[in-house]
């Protein structure tokens, strides 16, 4: 079965040092991986896609099919960056459901 | 035009009663999912519509729950003589469905069972 793994529950780092948010993923076939992002008292929103290869907020995800991850990673950490984010995988297929991850929580310490 | 609505916001319940939770999903979306969030936890899956199909109902987490779409449009979540561990946010997310599609999410409804 399709899995996505968020191995941290609670990442906090300091104010200008760098991020990267771990996410596996268990499917054999080929994947679109995304990465949501809830602010608080914010709706659950996209962050971004694989497929689209961009930064979004200084954020940036590669996908590695050998070792089935899409870590999110940023060089220096904002304080704004504090929130929820979750890994997402949705399958190449008509009938496909979006599988996210259980989220980490990301706090940025000044 | 508008997102995804979900209708209360805000909903405080005695145990043992029966709660409905709206969603209106984006117009011409397929696919609609109900999540629910405990505090400080992070998403659970409940029930996925996509189109005319079967939903996929392996995340209820109970008989207590059940969830209905009609129309292909609007959709309740119902539940059924509430416990207080059923307190929690409860989010919606509509989809165009198929291939790799965005979901859009509703900003929730809080349900407090006292």
């Amino acid at each position: 079965a399709q899995r996505v793994t968020q191995p941290e529950k609670l990442l906090s780092v300091f104010k200008g040092a760098p991020v990267e948010l771990k996410c596996n993923y268990s499917y054999s076939g080929s994947p679109e991986l995304f990465w949501y992002v809830q602010y608080s008292r914010q709706r659950l929103q996209l962050l971004l896609r694989h497929i689209s290869r961009e930064s979004i907020k200084g954020f940036t995800a590669d996908l590695n099919k050998g070792e089935t991850s899409f870590h999110l990673k940023k060089p220096f950490a904002q304080e704004e960056d504090s929130a929820m984010y979750y890994c997402a995988l949705s399958l190449y297929s008509s009938a496909s459901k979006i599988i996210f991850g259980s989220g980490t929580r990301l706090s940025i310490r000044p | 035009g508008a997102g995804v609505s979900q209708s209360p916001s805000n909903k405080v319940t005695e145990k043992g009663k029966d709660v409905e939770l709206r969603c209106d999903p984006i117009s011409g979306h397929t696919a609609l999912y109900w999540y629910r969030q405990s505090l400080g936890q992070g998403l659970e899956f409940l029930i996925y519509f996509q189109g005319n199909s079967a939903p996929d109902k392996s995340g209820l987490p109970s008989d207590r729950f059940s969830a209905e779409r009609t129309g292909g449009s609007v959709s309740t979540l119902t539940i059924q003589r509430t416990q207080q561990e059923d307190s929690a946010v409860y989010l919606c997310a509509s989809s165009r469905g198929g291939a790799g599609t965005e979901a859009f999410f509703g900003q929730g409804t809080r349900l407090t069972v006292v």
